[in-house]
């Protein structure tokens, strides 16, 4: 079992729908993250939080909206998606890397199919 | 970001034999590498990590190998059993920040 959960783990939407993802760690770490995977590829970062802050976004259309609402939880807001977004959508959590890098650990993703 | 790994390749090995797993990156400013193991419908598990002051690193039945005169990286995996059969990512971090990119990933396959 992952000390990083997410829910659900598989998520079907149609493209006008609304829907969120949930990740949540009591771990303690400070930064979480979204990972967006496709079948057979690396994970690509999405966006960062630190000290629930959102410190990076790299470049993610509109339709996916991040909130980190306290330190343990990890939202993905859903809005208009399109089929090209259907994906497994991985969170992780880390200490912030403060000058000492630290690992970081991944729950087992929402499996997400858009219609 | 940044680019760190090859294409996508497959790795067969007889169970009992020793696996090398390798990753190339580019960003030359990466000090903080990490080798992680993903199972079908799993998210990727944490197997050892290296900082660019270090060119090995040893752990349970794994060891990691960074040369950064050619930017690679490897996994070494000692015995190689059938829970072994995974895919294998490297993923770095410049240090500037939190972020991680990962490589291309090898598909790790052990023949009982």
């Amino acid at each position: 079992d992952t000390e990083v959960t997410q829910t659900p783990k598989h998520l079907v939407m149609g493209m006008t729908n609304k829907k969120s993802l949930k990740c949540e760690q009591h771990m303690g770490h400070r930064a979480m993250y979204w990972y967006k995977q496709k079948a057979k590829k690396p994970p690509e970062l999405m966006f960062v939080y630190s000290y629930e802050k959102l410190s990076i976004n790299e470049s993610v259309p509109s339709r996916f909206s991040p909130e980190c609402p306290n330190s343990s939880l990890l939202n993905l807001h859903l809005h208009a998606l399109q089929p090209e977004d259907s994906a497994l959508y991985l969170c992780a959590s880390s200490q912030p890397a403060w000058g000492s890098n630290q690992p970081q650990h991944f729950g087992d993703g929402t499996r997400l199919s858009i219609l | 970001g940044e680019s760190v790994g090859l294409h996508l390749p497959t790795l067969s090995v007889q169970e009992g034999d020793n696996s090398i797993i390798n990753c190339a990156y580019s960003n030359s400013a990466s000090d903080y590498f990490i080798w992680y193991k993903q199972e079908s419908g799993k998210g990727p598990q944490f197997i050892i990590d290296i900082r660019s002051n270090m060119d090995k690193r040893q752990g349970q039945r794994v060891t990691v190998l960074l040369n950064k005169t050619v930017k690679h990286l490897s996994l070494q995996i000692a015995a190689t059993q059938p829970g072994d059969s995974a895919v294998y990512f490297c993923a770095e971090n410049s240090g500037t920040g939190n972020q991680f990119y990962f490589g291309t990933g090898t598909s790790l396959t052990v023949i009982p």
